[in-house]
């Protein structure tokens, strides 16, 4: 099973900041990653497959970069609506599909 | 625009029995592999059980494997998740999600439900 590291677990962030999010695999997935962000009470939304391919209608803001083992998430100028938790999850060794333990933005 | 809706969630006892659903519109629904991902409350996302377009492939997570049957039916446009020998762990949300890839399973989602709550609890 490919064990999926995410990093920081919070990370707090002012609005009009950047924010990093970083995302690790146990091994190499190539590019079969997936950025996903939640809201309480909302469908989880994708951001961000293939690493670095933005889904339909996602903010230019949002940008994945990487590949192989480590991956990154960045938010370049942050909105009131992106506060929110975000999960990576890889698609390249499966089953088991594996997520990471998400990253919490919040308001600094 | 493209909706997934979940329902069939509830309070049961422990070793209980439940039927969740997924209500699927303005697609395709039998072009597309699906997914069960649950969250637990105060975790994170834990992949439950994947099924192809024409269910020929299906796949299960370890914690579930031998207690839960992931179907679909293509002529309602709805995949299912009977969920048996519900334990205290399996208390969770539970969300339905559409593979990105038409005729193929990639194993990354581009639509999901809200999610429907499972309480096991005595």
């Amino acid at each position: 099973e490919i064990v999926m590291t995410q990093s920081p677990a919070t990370l707090s962030v002012s609005p009009g900041e950047r924010a990093t999010l970083s995302c690790r695999a146990s091994q190499s997935i190539r590019s079969n990653l997936a950025w996903y962000q939640l809201k309480p009470g909302q469908a989880p939304r994708l951001l961000i497959y293939g690493a670095s391919t933005r889904a339909t209608g996602i903010p230019a803001r949002f940008t994945g970069s990487g590949s192989g083992t480590e991956f990154t998430l960045t938010i370049s100028s942050l909105q009131s609506e992106d506060f929110a938790v975000y999960y990576c999850q890889q698609y390249n060794n499966w089953p088991p599909l594996t997520f990471g333990g998400g990253t919490k933005v919040e308001i600094k | 625009e493209v909706q997934l809706v979940e329902s069939g969630g509830g309070l049961v006892t422990p070793g209980g029995s439940l039927r969740l659903s997924c209500a699927t519109s303005e697609f395709t629904f039998s072009s597309y592999s699906m997914t069960w991902v649950r969250q637990a409350p105060g975790k994170g996302l834990e992949w439950v059980s994947s099924i192809s377009s024409s269910s020929s492939y299906i796949y299960y997570a370890d914690s579930v494997k031998g207690r839960f049957t992931i179907s679909r039916d293509n002529a309602k446009d709805s995949l299912y998740l009977q969920m048996n020998s519900l334990r205290a762990e399996d208390t969770a949300v539970y969300y339905c999600a559409r593979d990105i890839l038409i005729f193929g399973s990639s194993g990354a989602f581009d639509y999901w439900g809200q999610g429907t709550l499972v309480t096991v609890s005595s």
